[in-house]
């Protein structure tokens, strides 16, 4: 089946500090792998996505890369910023994007 | 380009009653999915249409559950015969699928909260 997990939070970080999220999949086939994001008050709305094995997703400084071998997708940031505070979600698309897996979430708190 | 509307944003109600929410996606999409999200927990699937064909439902889905699309624009979900268990946030998201410019991309909706008192 398909299936994401990701690292339990939340995850308080100073700013300027190195951030990383973990996340692992398990999926039939050859999935897309996503990021989303939820600021307080919003919708979720893409950070980045990748869709193949090797391929980097980045945005807004974030960057993930897209593991066959160890099936991981982890989220990398060099320097946090107090507007990075937000819930992220890692997810899964099989390969015909008629669903889309969700992980639990990850809260992450920066204090300035 | 407005997003993808939500109505409504609360919604109380007492246990067995019917509630019905609406969903407006981005006008051109020919994808609009349905997900419940409770504390804690990420969105999880409960159905899809394409244009106005419902493809698939999930098992989470009962059959006091239904949605429909009727012109393949809006969508609503109706809840009959609410329990406790439905309270969440019940999130709408559409994307376009297939042909030309076509991607992969959700947008979603600020969602409905819905508390079964």
């Amino acid at each position: 089946g398909n299936s994401v997990t990701q690292m339990e939070g939340p995850v308080t970080l100073s700013e300027e500090a190195f951030l990383t999220i973990n996340c692992t999949y398990t999926a039939t086939g050859y999935p897309s792998l996503f990021w989303y994001v939820q600021y307080p008050g919003e919708g979720l709305q893409l950070l980045l996505k990748a869709t193949k094995a090797d391929d980097k997703g980045s945005n807004k400084g974030f960057e993930a890369t897209y593991r066959k071998e160890t099936t991981s997708f982890h989220l990398e940031k060099g320097s946090v910023q107090v507007s990075d505070s937000a819930v992220y979600f890692c997810a899964l698309s099989p390969y015909n994007f008629n669903k889309f897996y969700f992980g639990s979430g990850t809260k992450l708190n920066v204090k300035p | 380009d407005t997003g993808v509307s939500q109505d409504p944003r609360h919604k109380i109600t007492k246990r067995g009653q019917n509630v019905t929410f609406r969903c407006d996606p981005i006008s051109e999409h020919n994808r609009l999915y349905w997900y419940r999200q409770t504390l804690g927990q990420g969105p999880e699937f409960l159905t899809y249409f394409q244009n106005e064909a419902q493809l698939e439902k999930s098992r989470l889905l009962s059959d006091r559950f239904s949605a429909e699309r009727p012109k393949g624009s809006f969508s609503t979900l109706e809840i009959q015969r609410t329990e406790q268990g439905d309270s969440a946030m019940y999130l709408c998201a559409s994307s376009l699928a297939g042909g030309a410019g076509a991607n992969e991309k959700l947008f979603f909706g600020s969602g409905t909260q819905l508390s079964v008192l």
